[in-house]
């Protein structure tokens, strides 16, 4: 079964840009009908959805973050990414990445989180 | 962007018991919403999408129902393993928007 993988520095400086990788396994990230998404969850706080991208290379992010936010994909790597630039404070949490069954299906597959902290 | 208001947003219950977590959404999101499980320390599980569908290999005492702005959680006989923050999704309309979330915690 499709498995995916987090990684990256648990620890950005602010106003420097935060790097992550999900790394998709047990399934081609170039499978038809599937997009994949960036969710982040604050301390003890609740979920904000961030962005998907398809294998294509075509991306939706939410407007809240727009402006900040790279999501790229790798297909011969079977990987995705996210990139937040100008980083503060109020972006430390835990990243996952996800799977998305369709555009409007939910998220089926999770990967198992990272804690990034924003801190000098 | 739509927002998801869940109630209660804490609840007790014993095992055994049935218990109804409800979900409102500001505008009308069709049949466009999911319920997730998270345990602490660990990543969301997608119980129900589509409002009422089952996600494969979720307990069948987990249901969904609703349409519209209105949205329901059941779980019809709460077992150990049930204790969790549970959230709803909604999936119709981007962004993507979540409840704020509704801790189940022992009697």
């Amino acid at each position: 079964q499709v498995q995916l993988q987090e990684s990256g520095p648990g620890l950005v400086k602010p106003s420097q840009t935060l790097s992550l990788i999900c790394t998709v396994s047990g399934g081609s990230i170039s499978s038809g009908g599937y997009y994949w998404s960036w969710i982040r969850q604050h301390p003890g706080k609740g979920l904000e959805w961030i962005g998907y991208i398809y294998y294509s290379g075509s991306t939706y992010y939410n407007p809240s973050l727009k402006s900040r936010v790279i999501i790229s994909v790798d297909t011969s790597k079977n990987q995705f990414s996210l990139k937040l630039s100008s980083v503060t404070a109020a972006d430390t949490a835990v990243y996952y990445c996800a799977r998305q069954d369709g555009l409007y299906y939910g998220l089926d597959v999770w990967g198992q989180g990272t804690t990034v902290t924003v801190s000098s | 962007d739509i927002q998801m208001t869940q109630s209660p947003s804490s609840l007790s219950a014993s095992v055994g018991h049935r218990v109804t977590i409800t979900c409102r959404a500001s505008q009308g999101i069709r049949n466009g919403l999911g319920w997730y499980q998270q345990i602490p320390g660990k990543a969301p599980k997608r119980l129900i999408y589509a409002a009422s569908s089952l996600q494969s290999g979720v307990p069948s005492r987990f249901s969904g129902s609703g349409s519209g702005t209105e949205f329901t959680l059941t779980i019809s006989s709460l077992q150990p393993e049930d204790f969790a923050t549970y959230y709803c999704l909604q999936h119709n309309s981007y962004p993507w928007t979540f409840g704020q979330g509704t801790k189940v915690e022992i009697k």
